[in-house]
C-alpha cells in the first residue's frame, strides 16, 4: 500500500530562517509521482510541484528547492529566507499512475509559523 | 482563466440530513475528484469521475455518491449524514492521461458542519 509520512506536526521559524520540511514515502511501484500542496488559512490547496520517479534531480524555484532522494524514498522541501507569508500547512502527496483513477495519497501535513 | 470552483462555501445540517455539494472543474479539465480532509489531518480521497462514470473510489460507504455532468462539472451526495461527516470537502480538476500523471487543481472547498 501506499503511504506518506511527514513527521513533523509543527514547525516555527523566524522571519529569514531557512526552513525544510520532511517527506518520506512508501510505494512498491517503480512509476510514481510526488507532490507538494500548501494549504494556507483559507483553505484550497495550491500546487507547488511535481516530481516523477525517474527525475531525481534537485529544483529551485526562487526561495523554494525540493531535494529527491530514491534512495531514502524522501522528497524534501526547503524554504530560503522564509516570510510570513510562508506560514501554512503544507502536503506532500504521491500518486501511482497504475492505479487506475490517479488517486492521490497525501500525508497529515506540517504545519509552518514564519513569526516576524 | 478561471480555477476550481465549489458550492457553496459553508453548510451546517443535522444528523441524518442529506447533502448536495458541487464543483466546476479548471477550464479545459475534464476530471474531477472529491477529497474530505478532516480537521488536521490531509485530504482522503473519496472518488473520481472522468466521462461521467466513477473511475475509482476510496475507503468511503456507499452514503458517499457523486455524479459527473456532460460539461465535466460535478456534485457529491452524502445521505444520512453523520456527526463524523464534519469535514472540509475538496474537489480537483484535472486532465484525464492514461500512463501519466497529471497534476490536480484544487477548489476553495466546502465547509460542512453535521450538527
Amino acid at each position: 500500500a501506499q503511504k506518506v509520512t511527514q513527521a513533523q506536526t509543527e514547525i516555527s521559524v523566524v522571519e529569514k530562517e531557512d526552513v525544510t520540511l520532511d517527506c518520506v514515502y512508501e510505494t512498491r511501484d517503480t512509476t510514481y509521482y510526488l507532490f507538494w500542496y500548501k494549504q494556507p488559512p483559507s483553505g484550497e490547496l495550491v500546487f507547488l510541484i511535481r516530481r516523477n520517479s525517474f527525475d531525481e534531480q534537485n529544483e529551485i524555484s526562487g526561495r523554494y528547492s525540493w531535494n529527491f532522494q530514491k534512495s531514502t524514498s524522501s522528497f524534501n522541501f526547503t524554504i530560503t529566507a522564509s516570510q510570513v507569508v510562508d506560514s501554512a500547512v503544507y502536503f506532500c502527496a504521491l500518486s501511482d499512475p497504475h492505479n487506475y483513477g490517479q488517486n492521490f495519497v497525501f500525508g497529515p501535513g506540517t504545519r509552518l509559523s514564519v513569526l516576524p | 482563466d478561471a480555477g476550481v470552483t465549489q458550492s457553496p462555501t459553508h453548510l451546517i445540517k443535522t444528523r441524518g440530513q442529506q447533502v448536495t455539494l458541487r464543483c466546476s472543474p479548471k477550464s479545459g479539465h475534464d476530471t474531477v475528484s472529491w477529497y474530505q480532509q478532516a480537521l488536521g489531518q490531509g485530504p482522503q480521497f473519496i472518488f473520481q469521475y472522468y466521462e461521467e462514470e466513477e473511475r475509482q473510489r476510496g475507503n468511503f460507504p456507499d452514503r458517499f455518491s457523486g455524479h459527473q455532468f456532460p460539461n465535466y462539472s460535478s456534485e457529491l451526495n452524502v445521505n444520512a449524514l453523520l456527526l463524523g461527516d464534519s469535514a472540509l470537502y475538496l474537489c480537483a480538476s484535472s486532465l484525464w492521461a492514461s500512463g501519466g500523471q497529471e497534476t490536480q487543481y484544487f477548489g476553495p472547498g466546502t465547509r460542512l458542519l453535521v450538527l
